[in-house]
C-alpha cells in the first residue's frame, strides 16, 4: 500500500531563514505528487504538483519553490521565509481516484 | 474544470444526534467524488468515495454519502455522532481523466457537544 513520509512534523523558523521540507513516497512508482498548505481555519491551498522527475507546476505565485530530484521524493523550499509562510504543509500522492496524504508539517515563522 | 462548495464552515451538534455536512460540485463532465476527514495536526484520511454504481456510498466510522446528479450534491451523513467525530471534513471532486486533479472544498469543522 502507499505510504507518504513527511518531515519534520513541526518546525519553528525565524523570518528570513531558509526552508526545506521533504516528502518521500513508498508503494508506487511515478506518482503524481502535490504540496498543499493550510492556513489556520482555512481549506487546502494547492501550491505545487509534479507528474515526474524535474517536472514542477506552480499553482500560486509565492515565496516558495519545489523540486523533484527523484521519482519518489518531493521537496518544498524557500530561500527566505516570510511570516505569511506559516501554516500546515501537506504532501500528497494524488491520482484521479484517490489521494494519500502525509502527516503534515506545522511551520511557524517567528 | 471542476469546483466544489462546502456550504457550512462550521457545524456544531450534540453527541448522539444526526449530522449532515453539505457539499455541492460543479463540472461539465462526469465526476468522481470524495469525502476526507482531518483530525487535529494530522493529514487527511479517506472516509468514502463515489466512483460509479450505487449512489449511496458507505464509508468508515459509520458515515455515508449520497450522490445526487440532478442536484450536483454529495452530502455526508451520520445517524449518531460521537465525540471522536470532532474533526474537519473535506469534500473533493475530480474528473474521469487520468490528467484530472482532485479539487478540495474549503472544509467543514464538525464540533460535537456532550
Amino acid at each position: 500500500s502507499q505510504t507518504i513520509h513527511q518531515w519534520p512534523a513541526t518546525l519553528v523558523q525565524p523570518v528570513g531563514s531558509p526552508l526545506s521540507l521533504e516528502c518521500t513516497v513508498e508503494g508506487t512508482s511515478n506518482p503524481n505528487l502535490y504540496w498543499y498548505r493550510q492556513a489556520a481555519g482555512r481549506g487546502l491551498q494547492l501550491l505545487f504538483y509534479s507528474v515526474g522527475i524535474g517536472q514542477i507546476s506552480s499553482e500560486v505565485p509565492q515565496n516558495l519553490s519545489a523540486s523533484r530530484p527523484q521519482d519518489r521524493q518531493f521537496i518544498l523550499s524557500s530561500k527566505k521565509l516570510l511570516l505569511s509562510d506559516s501554516g500546515f504543509y501537506l504532501c500528497a500522492w494524488v491520482s484521479y481516484t484517490e489521494a494519500f496524504f502525509g502527516q503534515g508539517t506545522r511551520l511557524t515563522v517567528v | 474544470a471542476q469546483s466544489v462548495t462546502q456550504l457550512d464552515s462550521q457545524v456544531p451538534v450534540f453527541e448522539e444526534a444526526p449530522v449532515e455536512l453539505r457539499c455541492n460540485y460543479s463540472s461539465s463532465v462526469s465526476v468522481y467524488l470524495f469525502w476526507y476527514v482531518q483530525y487535529p495536526n494530522q493529514g487527511l484520511q479517506l472516509l468514502l468515495k463515489y466512483l460509479s454504481g450505487s449512489t449511496l456510498v458507505k464509508g468508515i466510522n459509520g458515515f455515508e454519502a449520497e450522490f445526487n446528479k440532478s442536484q450536483t450534491s454529495f452530502h455526508l451523513r451520520k445517524p449518531s455522532v460521537h465525540i471522536s467525530d470532532t474533526a474537519e471534513y473535506f469534500c473533493a471532486v475530480s474528473g474521469y481523466s487520468s490528467a484530472s486533479k482532485i479539487i478540495f472544498g474549503s472544509g467543514t469543522r464538525l464540533s460535537i457537544r456532550p
